[in-house]
């Protein structure tokens, strides 16, 4: 089956702009995590969503958002881009009981 | 929170070599995942361990888990230039948060 995915793989922007990144998870998925990493303070949860609810959340300022759609589908929106915001920004799914997450390959956002 | 501290942070070692990375929790473990990340990729799963004194392996690759000391081990028996890439563990908290350990990164010379 289709793993994880990630859109798009790579994207520029410019400080002050927003972006919104996607993740289709698995088939049958309906929890979404969002992470990001950075090589300062490494892997860093952003927040979770499960049925289109947001289940949980890290700590991040209020810039960083994210909604998931009926079809699991998860979006993550990071407004008024700063520079420290470069990072890849992982997905990961999971079914209802956490059994094991799988991740997608990221998405490199470079802010300049 | 919890924290996953991560032994050694980096390794070097001679292809056909084993070795050994720890990972330690500051509180208790409700599972423990392993996963390995290549420079700028995906994070790829390697194994979850939920049970105390549970071990588990695949291929070359051996992770067990002693809820006791909070602490899983993944040992690598006569490592190969695939292997080589960013080790990292997982867990969850009651809290229903994901928390990654600092990492291992490791190099294996062939």
């Amino acid at each position: 089956k289709a793993g994880v995915t990630q859109t798009p793989r790579y994207l520029i922007k410019t400080r002050g702009q927003q972006v919104t990144l996607s993740c289709s998870p698995i088939s049958g998925h309906r929890s979404v995590s969002w992470y990001q990493q950075t090589p300062g303070q490494g892997l860093q949860f952003l927040f979770e969503y499960f049925s289109e609810t947001q289940r949980n959340k890290g700590n991040f300022p209020g810039r960083f958002s994210g909604r998931q759609f009926s079809n699991s589908r998860s979006e993550m929106n990071v407004s008024t881009l700063e520079l420290g915001d470069s990072a890849l920004y992982l997905c990961a799914s999971s079914s209802q009981d956490r059994a094991g997450y799988t991740f997608g390959s990221g998405t490199r956002l470079t802010v300049v | 929170s919890q924290e996953l501290e991560q032994s050694p942070q980096s390794l070097i070692v001679q292809e056909g070599k084993n070795l050994t990375i720890n990972c330690t929790s500051s509180k208790t473990l409700y599972g423990l995942y392993w996963y390995k990340q290549k420079y700028g990729e995906g994070l790829i799963f390697l194994m979850m361990l939920q049970k105390g004194g549970e071990e588990k392996s695949h291929e070359k690759i051996t992770a067990k888990l002693d809820e006791k000391k909070q602490q899983s081990s993944l040992h690598i028996t006569a490592s190969q230039p695939s292997h080589a890439g960013i080790y990292l563990c997982g867990a969850g908290n009651t809290g229903n948060q994901f928390y990654f350990g600092t990492g291992t990164s490791l190099t294996v010379i062939p």
